[in-house]
């Protein structure tokens, strides 16, 4: 069974930038949950899509979105990149109950520079 | 609002030796309770999960946790170290909002000592 993909791996923009990033959760699994991990801040939940559906959100700006498509499948976009916006950006996949737990991607490393 | 409280963000311990890493919660109702662990360079891995079936929940590795909920505790023990097990350790907490949100815990960085 394949585990959840995120791509790219690393990625380097510039301030100002806008990017997209993606992942792919394990087949049959329909929430898709986004984070960001900074050695300040720690994981930092950013939203839940749950067929196709925005479910829940953290607290962050609006140039921080997401979608999800009909097969689950995910993209989030941050615009108008700042420094700070550097981070592991991690993609979390569950079938949807929140009691079964998460299975992670192995990431997306933005840097802004 | 709820939040994750891990103790000490770094423990160091000999190879053989006890670990044990302490999670508190703060939560009006019994969540959803995880242990995450995290390698250098990759995402979360699943190590447990408490879901109000038993108290003491096994996990992968030789890992097992307590819920105690007159402490609002969840601490995360293995018998005996092994140099594996040095990595990053987070403490999770699961409600259902209208949505599943999950809270993690700063984290704890176990270090493992030959």
């Amino acid at each position: 069974k394949a585990g959840v993909t995120q791509t790219p791996r690393y990625l380097i923009k510039t301030r100002g930038q806008q990017v997209t990033l993606s992942c792919s959760p394990i087949s049959g699994h329909r929430s898709v949950s986004w984070y960001q991990q900074t050695p300040g801040q720690g994981l930092q939940f950013l939203f839940e899509y749950f067929s196709e559906t925005q479910r829940n959100k953290g607290n962050f700006p609006g140039r921080f979105s997401g979608r999800q498509f009909s097969n689950s499948r995910s993209e989030m976009n941050v615009s108008t990149l700042e420094l700070g916006d550097s981070a592991l950006y991690l993609c979390a996949s569950s079938p949807g109950d929140g009691g079964i737990g998460y299975t992670f991607g192995s990431g997306t490393r933005l840097t802004v520079v | 609002a709820q939040s994750v409280t891990q103790l000490g963000s770094h423990v160091s311990v000999s190879e053989g030796a006890l670990v044990l890493l302490r999670c508190n919660y703060s939560s009006s109702v019994p969540p959803y309770l995880f242990w995450y662990v995290q390698y250098p360079n990759q995402g979360l891995q699943l190590l447990l999960k408490y879901t109000s079936a038993a108290t003491l929940v096994k996990g992968i590795n030789g890992f097992e946790a307590e819920f105690k909920k007159s402490e609002t505790s969840f601490h995360l023990t293995k018998p005996s170290a092994h140099m594996s097990d040095a990595a990053e350790y987070f403490c999770a907490v699961t409600r259902n909002t209208g949505g599943f949100k999950t809270i993690f815990g700063a984290g704890t960085r176990l270090f493992v000592k030959a």
